[in-house]
């Protein structure tokens, strides 16, 4: 079975500062990987996926994560942190089979000024 | 382009009454269907899926049920609800069963009991 695991329930950057927020997965086969933002009481929103191709992936607002089998990882990377990316950021496992995505915990981002 | 509907937005209901949350589905046909729970600090929380009109699976037996009437209609029910049933409730759709693809989200119910 698929897991996801984010470490650091908060994560709090200055603004411009670089934002790095990290999920580990566990799966048996080749995962698919997905990062979503929340922002409060708001439905998710996706940022990027992984699905198989190129291993670093761009996604929305200036996000991008890079898949690292190595390492389980599928880190969620922003260069310079916007007050507008304060938000909780959820990351998400699937087998790519007729399996639900499993959901981590989440990840608050706050940006300070 | 296809869009989500989830209503209401905010409710607030006394324990031991009966929940029905709607979610429906525009611009597609046969969509998956689920029903999230999220609870403070504890993620999303997959409740039911639906991969066509009266087929329900349920992945955590609790005080809910839900129902497909309609190809692109998803109710969220119970008949008398518990102070546990408190939390934020997301609708999603995808249009391949599981994780292949991305799911797509309602804006959530906030259901507060009281």
């Amino acid at each position: 079975a698929q897991s996801v695991t984010q470490l650091g329930s908060h994560v709090s950057v200055s603004e411009g500062a670089l934002v790095l927020l990290r999920c580990n997965y566990s799966s048996s086969v080749p995962p698919y990987l997905f990062w979503y933002v929340q922002y409060p009481n708001q439905g998710l929103q996706l940022l990027l996926k992984y699905t198989s191709a190129a291993t670093l992936v761009k996604g929305i607002n200036g996000f991008e994560a890079e898949f690292k089998k190595s390492e389980t990882s599928f880190h969620l990377t922003k260069p310079s942190a916007h007050m507008s990316d304060a938000a909780e950021y959820f990351c998400a496992v699937s087998d790519g089979g007729f399996q639900k995505l499993v959901f981590g915990t989440g990840t608050r981002l706050l940006v300070s000024p | 382009s296809q869009t989500i509907h989830q209503w209401p937005a905010t409710l607030v209901q006394p324990v031991g009454s009966p929940l029905s949350l709607e979610c429906t589905v525009e611009g597609t046909s046969n969509p998956n269907l689920y029903w999230y729970r999220q609870a403070a600090g504890r993620g999303l929380q997959l409740l039911f899926y639906s991969v066509g009109i009266g087929q329900i699976s349920s992945e955590v037996p609790q005080n809910l049920s839900a129902s497909r009437p309609q190809d692109r209609q998803f109710i969220l029910s119970s008949k008398k609800l518990l102070l546990s049933d408190s939390g934020f409730y997301l609708c999603a759709w995808s249009d391949v069963p599981g994780g292949r693809t991305e799911a797509f989200f309602g804006q959530g119910t906030r259901l507060t009991v009281v």
